[in-house]
């Protein structure tokens, strides 16, 4: 079964310009959650998607949004990048939302803001 | 305000010997819990887990150790191997699951 994918794996923007990532879960998964990575912070909970419907929102301010398509894939956005948003950007696919279902991982997109 | 906490950065450890890494929490609300090993470049992979409701679980080399009274776990490795090097998340879940800053272990020949 292949594991969840993210595209790009690297990306170099500008501060002002947003970028959009995209996850592909693990088939059958219907849960996808993203996370943001830097350095000393962990992980950092973004918001949560089941069934195309946010479940679940983080801490981050309205520059972060996503999206899950009917096929379960899911996009985040960032607009008005800022230097700070340099970060790894992590998707997790789950079986079911919410809750301690095991959630796997894709490899990240490396986003640097310069 | 880090409800999950791991505060050691990093460890060295011996090849043979014990790695223990250790999390603590302070949501008392927090149901379940579960240890993550990143290498450099590819995401977390899940390692193992415990219930709020169990003190201990193993899974072959790894063992977590759950004490709500202290509101704190700990992974341990026996033996270490050089293979362990990574970094190791702590996580705790309640509707989401909330991850500590991670502790890099290094396990030296």
């Amino acid at each position: 079964k292949a594991g969840v994918t993210q595209t790009p794996r690297y990306l170099i923007k500008t501060r002002g310009q947003q970028v959009t990532l995209s996850c592909s879960p693990i088939s059958g998964h219907r849960s996808v959650s993203w996370y943001q990575q830097t350095p000393g912070q962990g992980l950092q909970f973004l918001f949560e998607y089941f069934s195309e419907t946010q479940r679940n929102k983080g801490n981050f301010p309205g520059r972060f949004s996503g999206r899950q398509f009917s096929n379960s894939r899911s996009e985040m956005n960032v607009s008005t990048l800022e230097l700070g948003d340099s970060a790894l950007y992590l998707c997790a696919s789950s079986l079911a939302a919410g809750g301690p279902d095991t959630q796997y991982f894709g490899p990240g997109t490396r986003l640097t803001v310069l | 305000d880090q409800q999950v906490k791991q505060n050691s950065p990093s460890l060295s450890v011996q090849e043979g010997r014990i790695s223990i890494l250790n999390c603590d929490y302070t949501n008392s609300m927090f149901d379940y819990f579960l240890w993550y090993k990143k290498y450099p470049a590819e995401g977390p992979t899940f390692l193992i887990s415990i219930s709020s409701i169990k003190d201990k679980n193993e899974d072959g080399r790894f063992t977590v150790f759950l004490n709500k009274s202290a509101k704190h776990l700990s992974l341990h490795i026996v033996p270490s191997q050089p293979g362990d090097s990574a970094v190791y998340f702590c996580a705790a879940s309640e509707l989401k699951l909330i991850f500590g800053q991670g502790t890099t272990l290094q396990v030296k020949p």
